[in-house]
């Protein structure tokens, strides 16, 4: 089955500064990859998503890219900001896998220093 | 539209004792998950249901049982808790199993002594 490999754990930057996330994944059948933001003590929250046929997503300060032949995706956050401090999980959609659900990454805590 | 609730917020269990936690959705999605988060921890699916009166186990099964009788609740039962299920439930739904959205509920925050 679909297997998701998030790195880093944890991700410590200055304010202002840029973070990037990395996740590979193992079916390259998959074919949508969400990410999700979760604040401390709050319920995750799709935050950007990305299908197969585009190489790279933009909203606002952040930014997915997606590299199918290598089978790896990346969040890029610009210009951070103290409320971006949260866990990040990447997603994968094993399309073969019938019914099977998305398969989440183990999550990044990504804390911004002011 | 009150999206995905869960019932209750918190409890404390003991060993031994059991409890269900309601999920209730007014989306009317067909999928809906459980999963569990340990502190620090990622998430893991436990069960879930691709349509009213269906079920399917996911990573973390065992000790859980679920039903769907109704399209909008997924009920998740704990038949005797033990102190390894400690942890925070969240439920989700989402229109479809393909590349569609999942919605989170609040969580429970379930601790078993």
């Amino acid at each position: 089955g679909e297997n998701v490999e998030q790195h880093p754990s944890t991700l410590s930057v200055q304010e202002g500064d840029s973070a990037v996330i990395k996740c590979t994944y193992s079916d390259s059948a998959s074919n949508y990859f969400p990410w999700y933001k979760q604040e401390l003590g709050k319920r995750p929250q799709l935050i950007i998503d990305i299908r197969s046929n585009v190489g790279e997503k933009k909203d606002q300060r952040i930014a997915v890219t997606l590299n199918k032949t290598a089978k790896h995706f990346s969040l890029h956050i610009t210009e951070t900001q103290p409320e971006d401090s949260a866990v990040y999980f990447c997603a994968a959609y094993p399309t073969l896998s019938g019914n099977t659900p998305l398969v989440f990454g183990k999550g990044t805590r990504l804390s911004v220093i002011a | 539209n009150a999206g995905v609730t869960q019932t209750p917020k918190f409890r404390v269990l003991k060993t031994g004792q059991s409890m269900t936690l309601l999920c209730a959705q007014d989306m009317n999605h067909e999928y809906m998950y459980w999963y569990r988060q340990d502190p620090g921890m990622g998430l893991r699916l436990i069960h879930y249901s691709v349509g009213e009166g269906t079920t399917a186990k996911g990573e973390v099964p065992d000790g859980y049982n679920v039903s769907r009788l109704k399209k909008q609740n997924f009920l998740l039962g704990l038949e005797s808790a033990a102190p390894s299920q400690t942890s925070v439930y969240f439920c989700a739904s989402s229109y479809s199993g393909e590349a569609n959205e999942q919605f989170f509920g609040p969580g429970t925050r379930l601790t078993v002594l």
